[in-house]
């Protein structure tokens, strides 16, 4: 069984710029949930889909948006990028209404 | 929303000592309180989890308990060896709230 995908691996921008992530979950689960884990720092949520629909949003600011697909694959996008974006962006896949999340590589984001 | 408190930060310890890391949660509601390995470069991985309606579980030389009164839960790591050595993650449902992490390292 395939695990969780997140492409790309390693992402550059610059300041003001816009950076696309994207996560594949694993076959069958149906929520995707978003991290950034900024160096040294813990696990932030984002962001949380499920069934196509944006069920909660962490505390971060609107230019953090993303969306999920029919195929239940999800994007993360941010716009206006600025320095401190530069992070770790996990994302995380379960069944709905499950409590079991398996958490893919990562997208290393570094904004310069 | 769920806050989520982790102690100690960071943990260093003598191969073959026990460990322990404790959190704190907010939200009475929450049910689900899983923990978290993280090596360095590498995603974070499930290494144990426990539900509110026990008390303790225990996997190997890994046990968790929890405490919903007092509302914390703690990782006990036993007979440590270096390939313990990673940061650790308590989280807690609803919307899994992760705490602030423990790095932990074993020294050989």
């Amino acid at each position: 069984e395939a695990g969780v995908t997140q492409s790309p691996t390693h992402l550059i921008k610059t300041r003001g710029q816009q950076a696309t992530l994207r996560c594949s979950p694993i076959s069958g689960h149906t929520s995707v949930y978003w991290y950034q884990q900024a160096l040294g720092l813990g696990l932030q949520f984002l962001l949380w889909y499920d069934e196509g629909e944006e069920r909660n949003r962490g505390n971060f600011p609107p230019r953090f948006s993303g969306r999920q697909f029919p195929n239940y694959s999800s994007e993360l996008n941010v716009n206006a990028l600025e320095l401190e974006d530069s992070a770790l962006y996990l994302c995380a896949s379960s069944w709905t209404g499950s409590n079991g999340y398996t958490f893919g590589s990562g997208t290393r984001l570094t904004v310069v | 929303g769920e806050n989520v408190e982790q102690h100690p930060s960071t943990l260093s310890v003598q191969e073959g000592d026990s460990a322990v890391i404790k959190c704190t949660y907010s939200d009475s509601a929450s049910n689900y309180f899983p923990w978290y390995k993280q090596e360095l470069g590498k995603r974070p991985q499930l290494i144990i989890d426990i539900r509110s309606n026990v008390g303790e579980k225990k996997d190997q030389r890994i046990a968790v308990t929890l405490n919903k009164t007092a509302k914390h839960f703690s990782l006990h790591i036993t007979e440590t060896q270096p390939e313990d050595s990673a940061v650790y993650f308590c989280a807690a449902e609803d919307k899994l709230s992760f705490g602030a992490g423990t790095t932990v390292t074993v020294r050989a």
